[in-house]
């Protein structure tokens, strides 16, 4: 299987704390994206990285921030929790522009209560 | 924001029959993606289309990219209670990210 992992798998938070979501691949892929999926709304995208240090906004990027230090790490944070940003988070990477596919790490289920 | 529209949103058939489900959109798309995804996990790329018109087999999956580059449909000839789970499809504009759509449950039942 293609080397990326997320961590937490799973966490439970109260409202108002900073919630950290860790990608890390080993496939030295250039681009990272961060996604949630939402009954109903499907996967969007809240950013995405083209480089170390390198990122930009998604449609959702309200109330997140991301960091990319190294190519192989991609960190989500959301800065203050809110019950509206209980999701499944998705990492993917991708090797490129174009026809590129990307593939997806197995997601964390985050609950803000 | 690209809207691509799935359906049917659930699908449910007996093991053997046959099926489409279909991706559409007002947009035109560089490129179309089918992904399923299974519980618990993340989506797994499936086909990548391209070219207008283009059609692709990957056994007993048919995918076909419309001629303006605008909808898509999968095709499952003969469904096995493996082929359960979210299919989705995804396009890509002229920059590097994806669009997906909200997607297609589908059920076999054995």
């Amino acid at each position: 299987d293609a080397g990326i992992t997320q961590s937490p798998r799973h966490k439970v938070t109260e409202t108002g704390t900073p919630v950290t979501l860790r990608c890390h691949q080993t496939e030295n892929h250039r681009y990272m994206y961060w996604y949630r999926q939402d009954p109903g709304h499907g996967l969007r995208l809240i950013h995405y990285s083209y480089g170390v240090k390198d990122t930009d906004k998604g449609e959702v990027s309200d109330g997140y921030s991301v960091s990319r230090s190294k190519t192989e790490d991609f960190l989500l944070t959301l800065e203050s929790a809110t019950s509206s940003q209980t999701s499944v988070y998705f990492c993917a990477i991708s090797a490129g522009a174009g026809i590129s596919g990307y593939t997806f790490g197995s997601g964390t289920r985050l609950t803000v209560v | 924001t690209q809207l691509l529209e799935q359906s049917p949103q659930f699908l449910s058939i007996q093991e053997g029959e046959n099926l489409t489900v279909y991706c559409n959109s007002s947009s035109v798309f560089s490129s179309l993606q089918w992904y399923r995804q299974e519980p618990g996990e993340g989506p797994v790329l499936l086909v990548t289309v391209v070219t207008g018109g283009e059609v692709k087999k990957l056994k007993r999956l048919t995918f076909q990219f419309g001629d303006a580059r605008k909808d898509s449909s999968l095709h499952i000839t003969a469904a096995q209670p493996g082929d359960t789970g979210l299919y989705l499809c995804a396009g890509k504009t002229g920059a590097n990210n994806l669009f997906f759509g909200t997607g297609t449950r589908l059920t076999v039942i054995p």
